[in-house]
């Protein structure tokens, strides 16, 4: 069964500073991967999603993605963060051909002035 | 895209009474889909809400507990029964507009409920 792994559960960060956050998912043949922000009392928001193609991926709010196939990997990144990213961001995966979404555990950004 | 609405937005409860959560969208949709979020932990699904038949469970969520109605491509309600204090959690709900399984999930805001 598909699986996905946010390895930290909090990533506390200085304003303006660059942040990855990190996810990695189980093999499959074929994946499609999300990345969904939630701002506190919020529902969820995409930020982004990879389905084919190129593996770096562009999102809102200033958010990239890499697609690492043979890592299992589709880490978040972002060059300068601000104060108003604070949120908690979940990786998603879905096998091709499902609409079936397995969430990770999620990782809390603080962005620290 | 798609503007969800859910109601209630949150709820305090007594331990096993029945809530019904709602959620109605603004456009019709192919899927609807409802999670559940306990505190500190990520989203897990509970159930497909099929229009007209009877709601795809997952394992471990069973429908005497968790009953969902889908009378039509805008519209689904889901109730958690006889509730207890472990049942407080946020309740999400998402649909899904296209026809393609990569079109993405859009969710509601969530239905806050805490069981004393």
């Amino acid at each position: 069964a598909q699986s996905v792994t946010q390895l930290d559960s909090q990533v506390p960060v200085f304003e303006e500073a660059p942040v990855e956050l990190r996810c990695n998912y189980s093999s499959s043949v074929s994946v499609y991967l999300f990345w969904y922000v939630q701002y506190p009392n919020q529902g969820l928001q995409l930020l982004l999603k990879y389905l084919s193609g190129s593996t770096l991926v562009k999102g809102i709010n200033g958010f990239e993605a890499e697609f690492n196939k043979s890592q299992t990997s589709f880490h978040l990144r972002k060059p300068s963060v601000h104060i108003s990213d604070t949120a908690e961001y979940f990786c998603a995966v879905s096998d091709s051909g499902t609409y079936k979404y397995i969430f990770g555990t999620g990782t809390r950004l603080k962005v620290l002035a | 895209s798609a503007v969800i609405s859910q109601k209630p937005s949150r709820d305090i409860c007594q331990r096993g009474t029945s809530l019904t959560i709602q959620c109605q969208v603004d456009s019709q949709v192919t899927m609807m889909f409802w999670y559940r979020q306990q505190p500190g932990q990520s989203l897990t699904l509970i159930a497909t809400a099929n229009q007209g038949s009877e709601a795809t469970y997952e394992s471990g969520f069973v429908i005497d507990k968790f009953p969902i109605s889908r009378p039509n491509l805008t519209f689904s309600t889901l109730t958690v029964s006889n509730m207890s204090p472990e049942d407080s959690s946020i309740y999400l709900c998402s649909v899904v507009t296209g026809v393609r399984s990569y079109n993405e999930q859009f969710f509601g805001p969530g239905t806050r409920l805490t069981v004393l």
